[in-house]
C-alpha cells in the first residue's frame, strides 16, 4: 500500500487560510469516510485534529476544517496563527490487510 | 489523563530482534472501543502503520512486515509489546505507539528513536 500524497510544504500569513491536500486511491481515501489528520510539533508525538473526514476532537478549534472529494481529502486551517506552525499528516483506513496508510507530511509555515 | 510511553533499545544491530514496550495509562486495554497500534517513521519518510491489537486481542499487521512483526498485550500491566525480528538499517526510525479509537489514532506516545547499525 503506497503512502498518501501531500504537498511537502504550505505557508500563509497570520489570519489567512491554507489548505493541505491528501490524495489516495479508491482503496483508501475514496473507500470510506475514515480519513484523519494529525498535527505534530518538533519532538512530540502527533496530535489528532480531524477524524472521520471532518469531525474535530474536543479542544480542537473550529478553525480546522476537513473535507473529502473522491480520492482526495483536504484540511483547511482558517485564521492562521503562529501556533499552527508544524507538520501535518493525513491518514486513511484502507480496504487491505494493511489497515492504515499515511501521507508524507506537510510542513506549515506561518509567515 | 490518557498517556502512552514507548520504551526499548535505541540502538540495535542488523539481524537482531527489537522488542518495544508501550506503557499506557488513563484507559484500559480491555475497553471495547479501543485498541493500540504501533507506527514508525523513517527519517524523511512517511509514517508507516505496523500493527494493531484490539480490546478482544484481535491482531492485525502490515502486509509487508507480517512475517517479522508480532504484537501482544498484558492488560493487567497496561502494556503493549511489539517484537520485530531480523532488524535491518532500513528499519531505522522513530517508533510510536498510539491509541486507536475506531479508525483514528487519538492519543500518541512521544516516540522512541531506534537506530539499526553495526
Amino acid at each position: 500500500q503506497s503512502a498518501l500524497t501531500q504537498p511537502p510544504s504550505v505557508s500563509g500569513s497570520p489570519g489567512q487560510s491554507v489548505t493541505i491536500s491528501c490524495t489516495g486511491t479508491s482503496s483508501d481515501v475514496g473507500a470510506y469516510d475514515r480519513v484523519s489528520w494529525y498535527q505534530q510539533a518538533p519532538g512530540t508525538g502527533p496530535r489528532l485534529i480531524i477524524y472521520e473526514v471532518s469531525d474535530r476532537p474536543s479542544g480542537v478549534p473550529d478553525r480546522f476544517f476537513g473535507s473529502k472529494s473522491g480520492n482526495t481529502a483536504s484540511l483547511t486551517i482558517a485564521g492562521l496563527q503562529a501556533e499552527d506552525e508544524g507538520d501535518y499528516y493525513c491518514s486513511s483506513y484502507t480496504t487491505s490487510s494493511t489497515l492504515w496508510v499515511f501521507g508524507g507530511g506537510t510542513k506549515l509555515t506561518v509567515l | 489523563q490518557v498517556t502512552l510511553k514507548e520504551s526499548g533499545p535505541v540502538l540495535v544491530k542488523p539481524t537482531e530482534t527489537l522488542t518495544l514496550t508501550c506503557a499506557v495509562s488513563g484507559f484500559s486495554l480491555s475497553h471495547p472501543r479501543l485498541g493500540v497500534s504501533w507506527i514508525r517513521q523513517p527519517p524523511g519518510k512517511a509514517m508507516e502503520w505496523l500493527a494493531r491489537i484490539s480490546s478482544t486481542d484481535e491482531r492485525s499487521y502490515s502486509t509487508s512486515l507480517r512475517s517479522r512483526v508480532a504484537i501482544s498485550k498484558d492488560t493487567s500491566k497496561g502494556q503493549v509489546v511489539l517484537i520485530m525480528t531480523n532488524m535491518d538499517p532500513v528499519d531505522t526510525g522513530t517508533y510510536y505507539c498510539a491509541r486507536v479509537l475506531y479508525y483514528a489514532f487519538d492519543y500518541w506516545g512521544q516516540g522512541l528513536p531506534v537506530t539499526v547499525s553495526s
